[in-house]
């Protein structure tokens, strides 16, 4: 079975630039979560989505993240402009109804 | 407001040792426990969980949880630890049937040959 794909691995972007990060979960599952990991720290929510709905998007900065998952399978999560202080993993991870997590291997972003 | 504590930023333990990472939770109701590892530049893999009934939870690559609901504590425990043990340690809780979950701040574990 394949696992949570995302892509690309690592960006590297300028201040003010736009990114958009893509995630294909494990087929089958309902649930897609994003976070946002820094460095030495727990991964945080910014958007969770049961199907083709976001039921969680309150951590989200709406002024610069948006996130899309039209047909309730592959996500993309993007950040348009991006700041210096959004360098992090951005990590995608989906599940079955309410059990547990499965996550992809992140995007490392960088913001110069 | 559900929280994780996960104690110890670092642990190190003589590879062969039993081993402990700890965490400690606080919910409203029913907790759903859950312990991640992270190994460097990979993505968290689920190693156990407890959602009810037996207080000791086997999991992943030898790993064990046990739940204690009078100390609100979800233990993580191997037996005898091996260099490859060596990662990233997340404890994560979610309240009975709302999806939110809440990670903890992670525990690196140093396994010493």
């Amino acid at each position: 079975e394949a696992g949570v794909v995302q892509s690309p691995r690592y960006k590297i972007i300028e201040k003010k630039q736009p990114v958009a990060f893509w995630c294909n979960p494990i087929s089958g599952h309902n649930t897609l979560y994003w976070y946002l990991q820094n460095l030495g720290q727990g991964p945080e929510l910014l958007i969770r989505y049961e199907n083709e709905e976001a039921v969680d998007d309150s951590q989200l900065p709406k002024d610069r993240f948006s996130a899309e998952r039209l047909k309730g399978v592959d996500s993309t999560l993007k950040i348009q402009p991006a700041e210096l202080g959004d360098s992090a993993v951005y990590l995608c991870a989906s599940s079955l109804d309410r059990s547990e997590q499965y996550f992809g291997p992140g995007t490392r972003l960088t913001v110069t | 407001a559900q929280s994780v504590a996960q104690p110890e930023d670092q642990v190190n333990v003589a590879e062969g040792n039993p081993l402990t990472v700890k965490c400690t939770y606080s919910v409203s109701g029913n907790p759903y426990l859950f312990w991640y590892v992270q190994y460097p530049n990979r993505g968290l893999q689920f190693l156990l969980k407890y959602i009810t009934g037996d207080n000791l939870v086997k999991g992943s690559y030898g790993f064990e949880a046990e739940f204690n609901k009078s100390q609100t504590s979800f233990h993580l425990k191997k037996p005898s630890a091996l260099v490859s043990d060596s990662a990233l340690y997340f404890c994560a809780v979610r309240e009975g049937g709302y999806q939110k979950v809440t990670f903890g701040t992670g525990t690196k574990l140093q396994v010493i040959p």
